[in-house]
């Protein structure tokens, strides 16, 4: 069981190019997410899923592209990369227990992507 | 909307000895409150969570955590700390009915022999 699974672990990129974020679940969780944490900021929502084809935007959306096609895989898209966008991305999932209260859902974090934008 | 502060981005503390990070929440609904931990390069792992009954929360590691609600505030103890407790601390709140759930900035645990 691999849990979240996120690739590439380590990115450098130029200003201006694009990349994709992979995340992928094999825990058949409905809820995806993926956050940014920047030093003295914490960690900030970027996208949410709360199932395949349905995606929503979180605190801080602008420059990410996010689509939902599979349960399983949730990519985040750099379209054009700026010095900004340098930070650590973790992707999660949860669920909704059977019985659990809706919103009690523990989120099951990836090991993080680290990029840097020249 | 609901937000999160935990003031101390960053607490020493001498191995052995007990430890409190503070975490205070505004929110005008009701909240399930979390505690996540984070080792050095990984990612994050849930330390504890409150979402009703008793206000007294036990998690892993020995760690608990009190829910005032008068207070709001939802503060993390462990009253001995050891070497490997080192690591960065987020409390979270998320509002019921809801699945955005909101991190503080985090509090840095440096224990020291």
């Amino acid at each position: 069981n691999a849990g979240v699974t996120q690739t590439p672990k380590f990115q450098v990129l130029k200003t201006g190019q694009s990349m994709t974020l992979q995340c992928a679940q094999d825990m058949n969780h409905e809820y995806m997410s993926w956050y940014r944490q920047d030093p003295g900021m914490g960690l900030r929502l970027i996208h949410y899923s709360v199932g395949a084809g349905i995606t929503d935007q979180g605190e801080v959306p602008n420059g990410y592209n996010v689509s939902r096609s599979t349960t399983e895989d949730f990519p985040l898209r750099l379209l054009s990369a700026a010095p900004s966008q340098t930070s650590v991305y973790f992707c999660a999932s949860s669920y909704e227990a059977s019985g659990s209260p809706f919103g009690a859902n523990v989120l099951t974090f990836g090991a993080g992507s680290r990029l840097t934008v020249l | 909307a609901q937000s999160v502060t935990q003031l101390d981005s960053q607490v020493p503390v001498f191995e052995e000895a007990p430890v409190e990070l503070r975490c205070n929440y505004s929110s005008s609904v009701s909240v399930y409150l979390f505690w996540y931990v984070q080792y050095p390069n990984q990612g994050l792992q849930l330390l504890l969570k409150y979402l009703s009954g008793s206000t007294l929360v036990k998690g892993i590691n020995g760690f608990e955590a009190e829910f005032n609600k008068s207070q709001t505030s939802f503060h993390l103890r462990k009253p001995s700390v050891h070497i490997s407790d080192t690591a960065e601390y987020f409390c979270a709140v998320r509002n019921t009915g809801f699945q955005k759930l909101v991190f503080g900035t985090g509090t840095r645990l440096l224990v020291s022999p």
